[in-house]
């Protein structure tokens, strides 16, 4: 079945430097991934759906210039939060859809969890 | 805004009960889907069912979805103690181009 690989699954940064987070679809092409953020005890919410070649789309409150979304493959995005600070520390998943799959359901990477000290 | 909310928020049974969870939603969707989470982890997909679908059943799950109340639920049955975990209900909306909104979750424990 489909699968989807996000890294690091964990990681830890000093306030004030940019962690990269890398989303891949490793057996389908995805022209469309989202990005969610999880608090402890909390549903995802949705941050940015990021577009291949095109600029990600970003939802209301998300600073684009804080996480920076890339989308350069069809199998290949990256979140990567810029001068993170304390409060950015989260959950973050992505996700994926299966396009040659009508009404599949979403695909999700197992997250990785960002600790900013 | 969240687009459906959950309840109960948690929810601790014996094993070999039955689980049942509920899921409200707000606007027109074209389906819901049911995912779990394991703690610290991804989401795994459970089941899908359309809106004009009015039950499905995969293995030990059971999903209703009554779309004049926009609600759903999540029936396991039988639990396991492997069966915690937190469970959520997505919605996708026809003008959203299915991409889903998520649900506050429930957080079940089947104690052994």
């Amino acid at each position: 079945g489909a699968v989807v690989s996000q890294h690091p699954s964990r990681v830890i940064c000093k306030s004030g430097t940019s962690v990269k987070i890398e989303c891949r679809s490793l057996d389908f092409q995805a022209t469309t991934m989202f990005w969610y953020r999880q608090f402890p005890k909390q549903s995802l919410m949705l941050m940015a759906t990021s577009n291949e070649g095109s600029k990600a789309t970003y939802e209301q409150g998300v600073e684009k210039d804080k996480f920076l979304i890339n989308h350069a493959s069809l199998t290949l995005s990256t979140l990567t939060v810029t001068s993170a600070h304390p409060e950015d520390s989260s959950f973050y998943i992505c996700s994926a859809r299966d396009p040659g799959q009508h009404n599949s359901p979403l695909h999700f990477g197992n997250g990785t969890r960002l600790t900013v000290t | 805004s969240q687009q459906g909310e959950e309840d109960p928020q948690a929810l601790s049974i014996q094993e070999g009960e039955n689980a049942t969870m509920n899921c409200s939603y707000k606007t027109s969707i074209n389906n819901l889907q049911w995912y779990r989470q394991n703690s610290g982890r991804g989401l795994v997909h459970l089941i899908l069912i359309r809106s004009n679908e009015r039950e499905k059943h995969s293995g030990r799950l059971r999903v209703t979805l009554d779309t004049s109340k926009k609600s759903s639920s999540l029936l396991i049955t039988a639990s396991r103690a492997a069966d915690t975990a937190s469970y959520f209900c997505a919605t996708a909306t026809n003008n959203a181009g299915n991409m889903l909104t998520f649900g506050g979750g429930t957080r079940l424990m089947v104690k052994p």
